[in-house]
């Protein structure tokens, strides 16, 4: 049973570029979050995908956005890219349960470098 | 607001002695669920333990130990016997039904000395 995936797994980029980050669900599991983990700093919230549709964000600007694909997997893209984005990125996947909730599972992140 | 505190930056210890971590959280809502994970240096986290607010029960699993209590909105994590391996970041986590996003503490950086 495969957990969580995430692609790549480094990347380099400098100011203003853009990047993609990628990530593909635990099995069985519908819902992907997306975490930001600068260093010596828990995760910080982003955005949070079910049905194909942003369902939370954080505290994040409009430079982050994503997507879900039908198959649940879910891609991150930041725009005008700053050197305060360099961080682990995080992915977390987990099945959504009404009135209730499920413990999310992480992958193991993509470390974003911004030079 | 939903807030966790975890004010132990950094904690060392020999390899076999007992080490708490602990955590404190704030919450305005009445339903919400405490959650530890452990990050390794490889970076992925492992989820350790999850508990609601209904169940304050103190839950054992080998040689970790989970003490909750909602009178001084703590949620503190005990390993027995530590060992090399268990050397990682752990973070505390809370999450409310509403909002479904995990709020993390800073985590404690833990280092087990043989």
């Amino acid at each position: 049973d495969a957990g969580v995936t995430q692609s790549p797994t480094h990347l380099i980029k400098t100011r203003g570029q853009q990047v993609t980050l990628r990530c593909s669900p635990k099995s069985g599991h519908d819902t992907v979050s997306w975490y930001q983990q600068a260093l010596g700093q828990g995760p910080q919230f982003i955005f949070q995908y079910y049905e194909e549709e942003e369902r939370q964000r954080g505290n994040f600007p409009d430079r982050f956005s994503g997507h879900q694909f039908p198959n649940y997997s879910s891609e991150l893209n930041v725009n005008a890219l700053l050197l305060g984005d360099s961080a682990l990125y995080l992915c977390a996947s987990s099945l959504y349960q009404r009135g209730s909730y499920n413990e999310q599972f992480f992958g193991p992140g993509t470390r974003l470098t911004v030079l | 607001a939903q807030k966790v505190t975890q004010a132990q930056t950094e904690i060392s210890v020999v390899e076999k002695e007992d080490v708490t971590l602990d955590c404190v959280y704030e919450t305005r809502d009445t339903t919400y669920y405490l959650f530890w994970y452990k990050q390794p240096p490889s970076g992925e986290l492992v989820f350790l333990i999850r508990r609601n607010s209904f169940d304050e029960q103190n839950e054992i699993s080998g040689r970790y130990s989970w003490n909750f209590q909602k009178s001084t909105s703590s949620f503190n994590f005990t390993i027995t016997a530590s060992q090399v391996v268990d050397s990682a970041v752990y973070f505390c986590a809370l999450i409310d039904t509403g909002r479904r996003a995990l709020t993390f503490g800073s985590g404690t950086r833990l280092q087990v000395q043989p």
